[in-house]
């Protein structure tokens, strides 16, 4: 079984500040996870994932993603805010099991609503 | 490439009425997904496809909801009767999971109210 708890369902900052959208996840196998952002009447866009190569992970628009999986976590973080990142941000874990026949059911988080003052 | 096409874009429709979704996904990608996402909520999961085949539907409400993918392409996720309770944006996506991280690319979705 696998889920995804977003700890947050809004985030307010002001422009010029960091952000931090919380995630932990749990998995009976190893999991990819993601990060989606979904922007008001667009489709859902992948913003970062991990990939096992590394723990910290680099994404589009300056986001970046810490994996650590003795907290189970997979937080985003981009150091300073800028008013097009207000959207809702989507946490998703995705895992195969050991024999690779299971594919590749995705789960979501709730979401997280960032909203980005002046 | 082109994208996961999804049409209608907005559906306005009384209850007890039906109503069918169609998506077309990237070319080649085997895995297919329906989500449905009411305001406020995540997507969750109503069916996936792997070829033509269901991998999961554990969570489609199967008195009123049926989805089939014809000859692994295009598919078709359909509600009769409809209920006030289906009113959400219907979110297609594919996948071809070659790696775990295999990211899946999602169309822009079908809103549906029921009145």
């Amino acid at each position: 079984a696998q889920s995804v708890t977003q700890l947050d369902s809004h985030v307010s900052v002001s422009e010029g500040t960091p952000v931090l959208l919380r995630c932990n996840y749990s998995s009976s196998y190893s999991p990819s996870l993601f990060w989606y952002v979904q922007h008001p009447n667009k489709g859902l866009q992948l913003l970062l994932k991990y990939t096992s190569a590394a723990t910290l992970v680099k994404g589009i628009n300056g986001f970046e993603a810490e994996f650590k999986k003795s907290e189970t976590s997979f937080h985003l973080t981009k150091p300073s805010a800028h008013m097009s990142d207000a959207a809702e941000y989507f946490c998703v874990v995705s895992a195969l099991n050991a024999g690779g026949t299971s594919y590749g059911k995705l789960t979501f988080g709730q979401g997280t609503i960032l909203t980005v003052h002046p | 490439e082109a994208g996961v096409a999804q049409s209608p874009r907005y559906k306005i429709i009384e209850k007890r009425q039906s109503v069918a979704f169609w998506c077309n996904p990237i070319s080649g990608h085997a895995t297919l997904y329906w989500y449905q996402q009411i305001l406020g909520q995540g997507p969750k999961l109503l069916i996936q496809f792997q070829n033509n085949g269901v991998v999961d539907d554990s969570q489609l409400p199967k008195d009123r909801f049926s989805a089939e993918r014809l000859k692994g392409v295009d598919s078709t996720l359909k509600i009769q009767p409809a209920k006030l309770e289906d009113s959400a944006v219907y979110l297609c996506a594919s996948r071809q999971i070659r790696r775990r991280d295999t990211e899946a690319f999602f169309g822009q979705g079908t809103r549906l109210t029921v009145v």
